[in-house]
């Protein structure tokens, strides 16, 4: 069974970081590519970024550029999202989530894990 | 303003056909596949429909979804109480080289 298993979120300041993690186990992981996506609770889905199974394709969201990085560790089964310059607007449950191809374009995204609650409030 | 336009409610009552509309471009539907996720109240979205028009195993058949120029659809026939939930439309967007969301739909079952 698909499992991905999100930790890292938690209570931070604006302007402080956060790495988050995700654990993946019964599937292939660097076979697929990875993606983050983040919801305000009551709102919709938004899409923070994407990476590629070899990590040599990276996609971020307008939002979310120059201050989150996504990266992977295939030998782990992890996949990390590093989120630096935190703002009050990023406040979100995280999601991470299985691609269905190792391409993280044109193709999509089919497993989600669980998510991890990050607040960044003063 | 999401990329992707999407009813924000839809309803029906048990039994019937509902369909659930999502409008987008050549940058985004038009070009790449579509997918549908289905969010029950208080958990993790759920693959509804996989490449326009796949269905996950365990999906039943009563889901299914189309896509025709830069629209996609998912439609739900005989719908059930447990039905009633959040559905969103995703694909990749070559223009903005990122994924994009339909705002969602929530689906009420009268």
């Amino acid at each position: 069974e698909v499992q991905l298993v999100e930790s890292g979120g938690g209570l931070v300041q604006p302007g402080r970081s956060l790495r988050l993690s995700c654990a993946a186990s019964g599937f292939t992981f660097d076979d697929y590519a990875m993606h983050w996506v983040r919801q305000v609770p009551g709102k919709g889905l938004e899409w923070v970024s994407s990476i590629s199974w070899n990590s040599g394709s990276i996609y971020y969201a307008d939002s979310v550029k120059g201050r989150f990085t996504i990266s992977r560790d295939n030998a782990k089964n992890s996949l990390y999202l590093q989120v630096n310059s935190l703002r009050a607007e990023d406040t979100a449950f995280y999601y991470c989530v299985k691609g269905d191809n190792g391409l993280p374009y044109y193709y999509g995204m089919d497993v989600w894990g669980q998510g991890t609650t990050v607040t960044v409030s003063s | 303003q999401s990329v992707l336009t999407q009813p924000p409610s839809a309803s029906g009552t048990p039994g019937q056909r509902v369909t659930i509309s999502c409008s987008g471009s050549n940058s985004n539907i038009g070009n790449n596949f579509v997918y549908w996720y289905q969010q029950l109240p208080g958990t993790a979205p759920k693959l509804l429909i996989y490449r326009n028009n796949q269905r996950p195993s365990g999906v039943p058949d009563r889901f299914s979804g189309s896509r025709s120029g830069t629209s996609a659809s998912l439609a739900i026939s005989g719908l059930r109480s447990e039905d009633e939930a959040d559905y969103y439309c995703a694909a990749w967007d070559d223009s903005l080289s990122g994924r994009v969301f339909g705002g969602g739909t929530k689906l009420t079952v009268l």
